[in-house]
């Protein structure tokens, strides 16, 4: 498809398990982001990849979340020993300009999210 | 971190009313973004400001970015329900490093 494809679009678990929630951005985007949104809350900005430069990690809210990109496309973030705080919307988004390469007038393309919950 | 405090969070409004949505903080961001959000989905771009004391215009929305740059808002004339939905503010700070979005303002339009 031509848009951000999100997967799964719904994921419940059990306290404690892994889950791995993943993001196909749009072909030719340099740019990845991850989000987490509470319900109908605004959005908490987790982790953002850039091309081949390392990844800025600091919106992670804790070790249990880490998140790769291979080839520079697809991405997988993944939440260890998941938590009921953990429930909330994961979205992703991909760009074609990086923010900081000048002034941002680009758009950001965000998936349909992947709703987790944690029970 | 730089915030980005959006007003009012919640507005339930008839058909053919006219409203405003403000954005606002204590940090100088080099350029501005609204999205708009419908319920399962994500958020879609409506406009990017970058001067200060910057207007722009989509049909019935009326954007502006404060001389400033710190605070925006948006004006909705003679809001229609298909404007129902959150929308998002998100600054884009100095460095160019970061996206900050708003808390969102969610709006309902009644028929």
């Amino acid at each position: 498809g031509a848009g951000v494809s999100q997967s799964p679009s719904n994921k419940v678990t059990e306290k404690g398990k892994d889950v791995e929630l993943r993001c196909d951005p749009i072909s030719g985007h340099t740019a990845l982001y991850w989000y987490r949104q509470s319900l109908g809350q605004g959005l908490e900005f987790l982790i953002y990849f850039q091309g081949n430069s390392a990844p800025d990690k600091s919106g992670l809210p804790s070790d249990r979340f880490s998140a790769e990109r291979t080839g520079g496309s697809v991405s997988t973030l993944t939440i260890q020993r998941t938590q009921q705080e953990d429930s909330a919307v994961y979205l992703c988004a991909s760009s074609f300009l990086p923010i900081h390469d000048r002034v941002y007038t680009g758009e950001l393309f965000f998936g349909e999210g992947s709703r987790l919950t944690v029970l | 971190t730089q915030l980005l405090e959006q007003s009012p969070q919640f507005l339930s409004i008839q058909e053919g009313e006219n409203l405003t949505v403000y954005c606002n903080s204590s940090s100088v961001f080099s350029s501005l973004q609204w999205y708009r959000q419908e319920p399962g989905e994500g958020p879609v771009l409506l406009v990017t400001v970058v001067t200060g004391g910057e207007v722009k215009k989509l049909k019935r929305l009326t954007f502006q970015f404060g001389d400033a740059r710190k605070d925006s808002s948006l004006h909705i004339t003679a809001a229609q329900p298909g404007d129902t939905g959150l929308y998002l503010c998100a600054g884009i700070n100095n460095a160019g490093n970061m996206l900050t979005f708003g808390g969102g303002t969610r709006l309902m339009v009644k028929p």
